[in-house]
């Protein structure tokens, strides 16, 4: 079975201020990762993938995240957070090869503090 | 970039209904749509995996019966929520796999469903 593990509920970070969600998983084989965003009473934005290649990965709006291999974790990372980066966000996780099943963390919120 | 659209966006109904919820890939063609429940500050529950033309995989613990899926053509699939009931109240979100792309799924903006 996959799992996904996000520690923390809530992360508060002030503005300009650089933030980081964490994020672990467990899946048999290579992983396949993914950061989302929700905001309120909307679907899921696609922010990032981790499929191959590099273990840092860049995305949308400015944000990263680095595939650690050994620590089986796929932090999201900002240098500089902005008051719009308040939202939902979610790590997913999938098996590799073929299409697979994806597998959600319980969400984070970001909270950005003017 | 690819989208997906659910109609409606919000619904509230009375008990003992039936609702019926759609989406569509827009600009891209989706052999494989999923279909997901979010309760509130919770994550996304799989409820089922709609592929064109045959029938639904639904996860354990989701009764069939009640949630009805057909997804009969590439760009439409459809949860029917039958004889809805307060318990069914929910945020159901779809999503759609490009049929060239096997690594993404691309989401709906989810249908908020109410029942009285």
């Amino acid at each position: 079975a996959q799992s996904v593990a996000q520690p923390e509920d809530q992360v508060n970070v002030a503005e300009g201020n650089p933030l980081t969600v964490k994020c672990t998983y467990s899946v048999s084989g290579n992983p396949y990762l993914f950061w989302y965003v929700q905001y309120p009473n909307r679907g899921l934005q696609f922010l990032l993938k981790y499929i191959t290649g590099d273990n840092l990965v860049k995305g949308s709006y400015g944000f990263e995240a680095e595939f650690n291999k050994s620590q089986t974790s796929f932090h999201l990372k900002k240098p500089s957070a902005l008051v719009s980066d308040s939202a939902l966000y979610f790590c997913a996780v999938r098996r590799s090869g073929g299409y697979q099943k994806v597998t959600f963390g319980t969400g984070t919120k970001l909270q950005v503090i003017p | 970039g690819a989208v997906v659209s659910q109609h409606p966006s919000w619904v509230i109904c009375k008990s003992g209904t039936s609702v019926k919820i759609e989406c569509r890939s827009l600009d891209f063609q989706a052999t494989t749509m999923f279909w997901y429940r979010q309760f509130p500050k919770q994550s996304l529950m799989l409820m089922a995996t709609s592929n064109e033309g045959s029938k639904a995989t639904y996860e354990q613990g989701v009764e069939k019966d009640k949630f009805l899926i057909n997804h009969a053509s590439l760009t439409l699939s459809t949860l029917t929520v039958t004889s809805a009931h307060p318990e069914d109240s929910s945020f159901y979100i779809c999503s759609a796999r490009d049929s060239v792309y096997t690594d993404e799924q691309f989401f709906g903006p989810g249908t908020r469903l109410t029942v009285l």
